[in-house]
């Protein structure tokens, strides 16, 4: 079973500040995607990376998958309020499964 | 724009009893996947449905089962309700399965069993 690691799994920051979060792996992805909780919500995705090395960016965050394709960050700059949720990362074996972490749990205060 | 739908949002269950979450989409997606969401745990698969007419098993399938009813509805049955079973239920579709393709949630059916 292919396993997906979150670090931290809480956080609380003062808004404008920068925060990078981790999701790690001991097994290769083919892709891996970036999904944004909010309570009482489903998650919504924010990027899928496929190419190892890869940097995606979607406005203030920016998103990077490792070179070997078993981890991702996702860096956040200058955090806002609307940034608060549980931020979920998913990992995909070539079509064979589809595995989620345990999340990090983002609060920017105001 | 609807996306996902589940039905219903909350649910009370005594141990023993039965009930079936219903989920529907309208974005013409192949696949469908039911995911049970613990604290600390994450999302995990339940069951998924790649094409119309095909189910099949996920991580966490003991307990549950499927049926996907066409194109657009997919369901997850209990049984025999557990309380091991009380959690957050969500439902999702994609174009196609897994493959990179993004996966639309639903907003979840909040499911506890006394």
């Amino acid at each position: 079973t292919q396993l997906l690691e979150q670090s931290p799994q809480f956080l609380s920051i003062q808004e404008g500040e920068n925060l990078t979060v981790y999701c790690n792996s001991s097994s290769v992805f083919s892709s891996l995607q970036w999904y944004r909780q909010e309570p009482g919500e489903g998650p919504v995705l924010l990027v899928t990376v496929v190419t190892g090395g890869e940097v995606k960016k979607l406005k203030r965050l920016t998103f990077q998958f490792g070179d070997a394709r078993k981890d991702s960050s996702l860096h956040i700059t200058a955090a806002q309020p609307g940034d608060t949720g549980l931020y979920l990362c998913a990992g995909e074996n070539y079509g064979q499964n589809f595995v989620f972490g345990p999340g990090t749990r983002l609060s920017v205060l105001p | 724009n609807a996306g996902v739908t589940q039905t219903p949002k909350f649910q009370v269950l005594k141990t023993g009893q039965s009930m079936t979450l219903q989920c529907a989409q309208d974005m013409n997606h192949n696949s469908m996947y039911w995911y049970r969401q613990d604290p600390g745990m994450g999302l995990r698969l339940i069951y998924y449905s790649a094409s119309e007419g095909t189910t099949d098993k996920g991580e966490v399938p003991n307990g549950y089962n499927v049926s996907r009813l066409n194109k657009r509805e997919f369901s997850l049955r209990l049984e025999s309700a557990a309380p091991s079973q009380t959690s957050v239920y969500f439902c999702a579709s994609s174009h196609d399965p897994f493959l990179n393709q993004p996966q639309h949630f639903g907003d979840g059916t909040r499911l506890s069993i006394l």
